[in-house]
């Protein structure tokens, strides 16, 4: 049980270069997330996706999208990298109690994107 | 929208001496906390939860938090702290379904011997 796993680890692009980051989990959540981390700023969620087929987005989408490939799966994806997206990238996954309550969310290790 | 405080960037503190990591946010009709550690290039783990019920929380590890409604915090103790407990911790609030998780900026504990 390898919990969320994202690759790759590290990344170095270029400005205006493409990239996605990968990200899988397989504890059979519905709910996956991306956010991003930035020093002095803690965690901002990008894009969530509650459920298989939806995707929705966070505080700070512009500039990405998502791909939900199926309940394992969610992908962050950069059309055009810009130094302004040189951070952290943490993917995450949760699912809600029977009874509603809000779960525990899971991260994966992040991966460190370095945008010249 | 939910907002969260933690009001402290940094705490330095010697080894068994107590701390006290501070967290507000805003207020809401209902909210779930949680408190998340992150040890040195590694991903968030859970630390403890406030979802219902008591207004205590308690990890495995000998931190605790509690849930104040009145003053809208939730700040995150330990009465000794260890060399190991250097970390970053990072307090968070839900009001929604879906879990939609609001991060505070992180309080870095470093620990010192």
């Amino acid at each position: 049980n390898a919990g969320v796993t994202q690759t790759p680890k590290f990344q170095v692009l270029k400005t205006g270069q493409s990239m996605t980051l990968q990200c899988a989990q397989d504890m059979n959540h519905n709910s996956m997330y991306w956010y991003r981390q930035d020093p002095g700023m803690g965690l901002r969620l990008i894009y969530y996706s509650a459920s298989e087929g939806t995707t929705d987005k966070g505080e700070v989408p512009n500039g990405y999208n998502v791909s939900r490939l199926n309940k394992r799966e969610f992908s962050l994806r950069l059309e055009s990298a810009a130094p302004s997206q040189t951070s952290v990238y943490f993917c995450a996954s949760s699912e809600l109690a029977s009874g509603g309550e809000q779960e525990t969310q899971y991260f994966g290790p992040g991966t460190r994107l370095l945008v010249l | 929208a939910q907002s969260v405080t933690q009001l402290d960037s940094q705490v330095p503190v010697f080894e068994e001496a107590p701390v006290e990591l501070r967290c507000n946010y805003s207020s809401s009709v209902s909210v779930y906390l949680f408190w998340y550690v992150q040890y040195p290039n590694q991903g968030l783990q859970l630390l403890l939860k406030y979802l219902s019920g008591s207004t205590l929380v308690e990890s495995i590890n000998g931190f605790e938090a509690e849930f104040n409604k009145s003053q809208t915090s939730f700040h995150l103790r330990k009465p000794s702290v260890h060399i190991s407990d250097t970390a970053e911790y990072f307090c968070a609030v839900s009001d929604q379904r879906p879990d939609k998780l609001i991060f505070g900026t992180g309080t870095r504990l470093q620990v010192f011997p």
